[in-house]
């Protein structure tokens, strides 16, 4: 079975700067997505990048950035120039490639505290 | 366009009583999730469908009955429930293989 490791319970940054945050994973399948998700005190799920393991190219959007290593496993998220609105649980997730209906695997998140 | 709903948001239960929680979702996808989520343990997947009338077990089924009558509709019942599924619950949904899970706003459930 997949598992999701997220080694950081919480993170702490000042405002503006950059953190990033660590997720590996365990897995025998080549063709698999990583996913980080966002989930704020509203409880709600917010999609923050995806990276399909075929493509060598990280994946980004906006601010946000992620390290992949495949080789090693690691799937690590960064967060530059910071902001109040970042603060929030985040979830590394996995999913097979060929999987089908596979629902996704989460690691058990890291909760990030941006300070003013 | 609604997207993915959770009914109800909040609910209290005594242990040994019975309820189900509905995910409603208007975007005609073909697979629907239930998954719980506990402080300190992430998401894990309960049960989920892959299309009207199929059902399968996730990671931690025990305890939870599923049903999907109707594509747009997954219900979740717990036939007795246990302070054990004091949780939040949350229903997602995708179109597809390859396409994006949409989740809803989740269902808090304490059971006393």
């Amino acid at each position: 079975a997949q598992t999701v490791t997220q080694s950081q319970p919480e993170m702490s940054v000042q405002e503006a700067e950059t953190v990033t945050l660590s997720c590996t994973y365990d897995t025998s399948e080549s063709d698999y997505y990583l996913f980080w998700y966002k989930q704020p005190p509203s409880r709600q799920m917010i999609l923050v990048i995806r990276q399909e393991a075929y493509k060598q190219q990280n994946a980004t959007e906006n601010r946000f950035s992620v390290n992949f290593q495949k080789a090693a496993k690691s799937f690590s998220l960064k967060i530059s120039d910071s902001q109040l609105g970042d603060a929030a649980m985040y979830f590394c997730a996995y999913r097979r490639g060929k999987g089908g209906a596979d629902g996704l695997t989460f690691g058990k998140g890291t909760h990030l505290i941006i300070q003013p | 366009n609604a997207g993915v709903t959770q009914t109800p948001k909040f609910r209290v239960l005594k242990t040994g009583q019975s309820m189900t929680l509905l995910c409603a979702q208007d975007m005609n996808h073909e697979y629907m999730y239930w998954y719980r989520q506990d402080p300190g343990m992430g998401l894990r997947l309960i049960h989920y469908s892959v299309g009207e009338g199929t059902t399968a077990k996730g990671e931690v089924p025990d305890g939870y009955n599923v049903s999907r009558l109707k594509k747009q509709n997954f219900l979740l019942g717990l036939e007795s429930a246990a302070p054990s599924q004091t949780s939040v619950y949350f229903c997602a949904s995708r179109v597809g293989e390859n396409s994006p899970l949409h989740f809803g706003n989740g269902t808090r459930l304490t059971v006393t």
